[in-house]
């Protein structure tokens, strides 16, 4: 079984739906991770939690929220999508070992289409 | 500017060629650098890691890092046609724990049997 698994994996929607994406893991990682890949752009951070209580916001957190239901559950809301949020959406986790690199781990994706 | 740039590509190469892929950045701060691998509808993986300035080999690739010039490459030796994939550098300064990493944009590689 994967370590990062994201659900639902392709998702078509209209403009001004809500819509939410979920990401689990079973990696006992404390950090957690949302990205969104677009062609040209590369991977931009949406937002980040070091742990349940810690929720931070990334670098294009504006039209986005999220919830962290647990340790290993991390959520990402849309809530009016618009068709700009039209992407490849990647949950990613780490351990903090505080002494070297910080590996992030991602889950397969989930590519979202906003009509 | 992008704090990161990346050439995006795409690069076809013949089997058997070296590749090397590059990135630029601008902050001084940085001090950890990655390379990510992401084959087609799967998320990255972490290729290899830099701390600081120098050069680390891990088999057919080799990651180097030139801090004074603000400028990262990973070569690929006898590349194969299962390098093909789209590589991502990425870096951090780890500055206040963090642990928020900086992506380039990509760079989409074929390598043609």
């Amino acid at each position: 079984d994967a370590d990062v698994t994201q659900t639902p994996r392709n998702r078509i929607t209209k403009t001004g739906k809500r819509i939410m994406l979920e990401c689990s893991q079973t990696k006992g990682h404390d950090r957690m991770y949302w990205y969104r890949q677009d062609p040209g752009l590369g991977l931009r951070l949406i937002y980040y939690s070091f742990d349940v209580k810690d929720i931070n916001k990334g670098e294009i957190s504006d039209g986005y929220s999220v919830s962290r239901q647990a340790q290993a559950k991390f959520s990402l809301s849309l809530e009016s999508a618009i068709p700009n949020q039209t992407a490849l959406y990647f949950c990613a986790t780490s351990a903090w070992t505080g002494a070297s690199t910080d590996t992030q781990y991602f889950g397969p994706g989930t590519r979202l289409t906003v009509l | 500017q992008k704090e990161v740039e990346q050439d995006p590509g795409p690069l076809s190469v013949p089997e058997g060629a070296i590749v090397s892929l590059n990135c630029t950045y601008s902050n001084s701060a940085f001090q950890y650098f990655m390379w990510y691998r992401q084959y087609s509808r799967k998320g990255p993986e972490l290729l290899m890691y830099t701390y600081s300035s120098g050069n680390k080999e891990d088999g057919r690739f080799t990651a180097q890092v030139d801090k004074s010039s603000k400028y990262i490459s990973l070569f690929i030796r006898d590349s194969q046609p299962s390098d093909s994939a789209t590589y991502l550098c990425a870096m951090s300064d780890f500055s206040g724990n963090t642990g928020k990493l900086i992506f380039g944009q990509g760079t989409t590689l074929q390598v043609k049997p």
